[in-house]
């Protein structure tokens, strides 16, 4: 299994600019998680979807920072108009029935 | 009462010896403790977990010790290793969700 796959590993954008950031779950597990990592904060869950269905995005920050989970095997974070203060690491995660979450390797956003 | 408080911010521990890494909560409707460590680049992965109904969980060199009615769970690890020094966070889950703690950067000198 090659685990929770997240693209881009790395990404800058200019304040303003559009940002998604992708993930793919393991096969088969039905939750996925959205987390964002700061030094300040640390890891903040932003939203979790349970069989493609958005649960709760209570830890979206705002308006500007929607996810999707079209299919069981896809899922995007995106971020429009992006701001220098969403600069962050962005990790997505999945589990099967809520226990231990495989985490995927993240993606460094930043902002200028 | 969703917050999980973890301590010490940082530990430094010699070879050989044996770090520990405590967490308390208040949410009685946790029902899974896990325990992640993450090294630098890379994404937190689960290290080792506890449900409790148990007090103490190991393996290999990693101990979680389970306090219920206090509610407070702890990390050990023994013979600690230069390899392990990571950022350890702790756990707590509710409804799917986990509420992680806020890490732990443990070094291990040589």
């Amino acid at each position: 299994d090659a685990g929770v796959i997240q693209s881009p590993r790395h990404e800058v954008t200019e304040m303003g600019q559009e940002v998604t950031l992708r993930c793919k779950p393991i096969s088969g597990h039905n939750s996925l998680f959205w987390y964002r990592q700061t030094m300040m904060r640390g890891l903040e869950l932003l939203i979790y979807f349970n069989n493609n269905v958005p649960i709760d995005d209570s830890g979206m920050p705002e308006d500007r920072f929607s996810a999707k989970m079209p299919n069981a095997s896809f899922s995007t974070l995106k971020i429009q108009p992006s701001e220098p203060r969403d600069s962050a690491v962005y990790f997505c995660a999945s589990s099967l029935a809520g226990d231990g979450h495989t985490f995927g390797s993240g993606t460094r956003l930043t902002v200028v | 009462q969703q917050q999980v408080k973890q301590s010490p911010q940082s530990l430094i521990v010699q070879k050989g010896g044996i770090s520990i890494i405590n967490c308390a909560y208040e949410n009685t409707a946790f029902d899974y403790f896990p325990w992640y460590q993450q090294f630098p680049g890379k994404g937190p992965a689960l290290l080792i977990a506890i449900r409790p109904d148990v007090s103490e969980k190991k393996e290999g060199r990693f101990t979680i010790s389970f306090n219920k009615s206090a509610k407070q769970f702890s990390l050990h690890i023994m013979d600690s290793q230069p390899g392990d020094s990571a950022t350890y966070f702790c756990a707590a889950r509710s409804a799917r969700q986990l509420t992680f703690g806020s890490g732990t950067q443990l070094t291990v000198l040589p």
